[in-house]
């Protein structure tokens, strides 16, 4: 399998501009994760969804953001506008519901620099 | 609450061992993980332990579980310059989701 895939790796905008990432789970995972890590917040939660179906978006830092996942292989973080502060380093992570320990499988990151 | 709470940094000499320490705050956290990150990559499980062990070894590594004090930690025996990289400790409280630390940066210097 070729893990979780996320696009694209690295991303520079300008400020005010729509930022989508991308995000393509593992084949088979029923949920999927979307974090953002920063040196001053470490990794934080923005939203999760189980079998395509967003469960929590409390971590969602404000209405700026928004994530769709319209079907099992894919998901989208969108950005709008963008600002500087956005910049950082996002993360999805998928795994199975398997009613056992909580392993996530995550991607690479895209990196985002807003400036 | 949940909180997790490291040590930013720790730094080792290569053959030596490392322990990164790691506080939780939620009691009823049911799994606890150790993850790492080398630079550049996303995070990758290392080990877990389940709640109600003490204590788990996985060749060179060894978690401790302190359920009073709420305290987890990470021995490296022999740690290797391949060892270098960000370790988060994280809990599973409920089913579906995990609370990370901030990380541990770990350096292995020859």
């Amino acid at each position: 399998d070729a893990g979780v895939i996320q696009s694209p790796r690295h991303e520079v905008t300008e400020m005010g501009q729509e930022v989508t990432l991308r995000c393509k789970p593992i084949s088979g995972h029923d949920y999927l994760f979307w974090y953002r890590q920063t040196m001053m917040r470490g990794l934080e939660l923005l939203i999760y969804f189980n079998n395509n179906v967003p469960i929590d978006d409390s971590g969602m830092p404000e209405d700026r953001f928004s994530a769709k996942m319209p079907n099992a292989s894919f998901s989208t973080l969108k950005i709008q506008p963008s600002e500087p502060r956005d910049s950082a380093v996002y993360f999805c992570a998928s795994r199975m519901d398997r009613g056992t320990y909580n392993e996530q499988f995550f991607g690479p990151g895209t990196r985002l620099t807003v400036l | 609450g949940e909180d997790v709470e490291q040590s930013l940094f720790l730094s080792v000499r290569e053959g030596d061992s490392s322990v990164i320490n790691c506080t939780y705050t939620d009691s009823s956290s049911t799994y606890l993980y150790w993850y790492k990150q080398e630079p550049g990559a996303g995070l990758q499980l290392l080990t877990y332990i389940f709640s109600n062990m003490d204590m788990k070894q996985d060749q060179r590594l060894t978690v401790l579980l302190n359920k009073k004090d709420k305290h987890l930690s990470l021995r490296i025996a022999d740690t290797q310059t391949g060892d270098s990289a960000i370790y988060f400790c994280a809990e599973s409280i409920g089913y579906s989701t995990l609370t990370f630390g901030k990380g541990t940066m770990l350096l292995v210097s020859p």
